[in-house]
């Protein structure tokens, strides 16, 4: 199984700031099959990022998805106030399991 | 406009049984891989179980194989997932997702709102 770790767990930032989110596998994962995903109080997530680097439908330009092998990073370029939220990294390789990061909470400083 | 609506959560006992149901519209069901992801009480999302396209690939996490049972009814648009010998820690807010298999990417892109389980005495 694949164990995806994301960090920090929690991050206080200001709106206009930037934000930097991580996500470690515990082995290589193709590029393809990296995703990443928001998630407010009380909703469903919400796609970002397929192919760790496209955004998907509708989703803002500031954010955008690096990395390859074991390391891949979420950024968002400038804080808006309804960036606030949780973030999930998540694998989908050859092979289940598909396993989702623990989350790392964006909140406001 | 793409929509998965689940239902059929609630409240039962350990070792009780459940089905829940989500009902696709606004797509082709019958050509995409779907999903069952859940999320217990302020915790993360754990995948559950995958089927393809015509139901014959069932593939489970394994706290649940042999409890759990995916399956799907293409001329209703809807997926279910049987839950079997429950136990407190498959207490959760369970959501189907429809799956991306692309050459660019692998992933989740339309979700439900979601159903609350609760396993509990």
């Amino acid at each position: 199984e694949i164990v995806l770790t994301q960090s920090p767990g929690t991050l206080s930032l200001s709106p206009g700031e930037r934000a930097t989110l991580s996500c470690r596998a515990s082995q290589s994962v193709s590029s393809t099959s990296l995703a990443w995903y928001q998630q407010k109080p009380g909703q469903a997530p919400r796609l970002l990022i397929y192919g760790a680097s496209s955004r998907a439908s509708g989703i803002p330009d500031r954010f955008s998805g690096s990395g390859s092998g074991t390391d891949f990073t979420l950024t968002v370029s400038r804080l808006e106030p309804e960036d606030f939220a949780v973030y999930y990294c998540q694998q989908y390789g050859t092979s289940p399991p598909y396993t989702f990061g623990q989350g790392t909470k964006l909140e406001i400083k | 406009e793409v929509q998965l609506v689940e239902s059929g959560g609630g409240l039962v006992q350990p070792g009780g049984s459940l089905r829940l149901s989500c009902v696709a519209s606004g797509f082709t069901f019958s050509n995409f891989f779907m999903t069952w992801v859940r999320q217990a009480p302020v915790k993360g999302l754990e995948w559950v179980a995958n089927i393809n396209q015509d139901g014959s690939e069932k593939y489970y996490v394994d706290s649940v194989k042999g409890r759990f049972t995916i399956s799907r009814d293409n001329a209703k648009s809807s997926l279910y997932l049987q839950m079997n010998s429950l136990k407190a820690e498959d207490t959760a807010v369970y959501y189907c997702a429809r799956v991306r298999l692309r050459t660019e990417g692998r992933y989740f892109d339309y979700w439900g709102q979601g159903t609350l389980v609760t396993v509990s005495s």
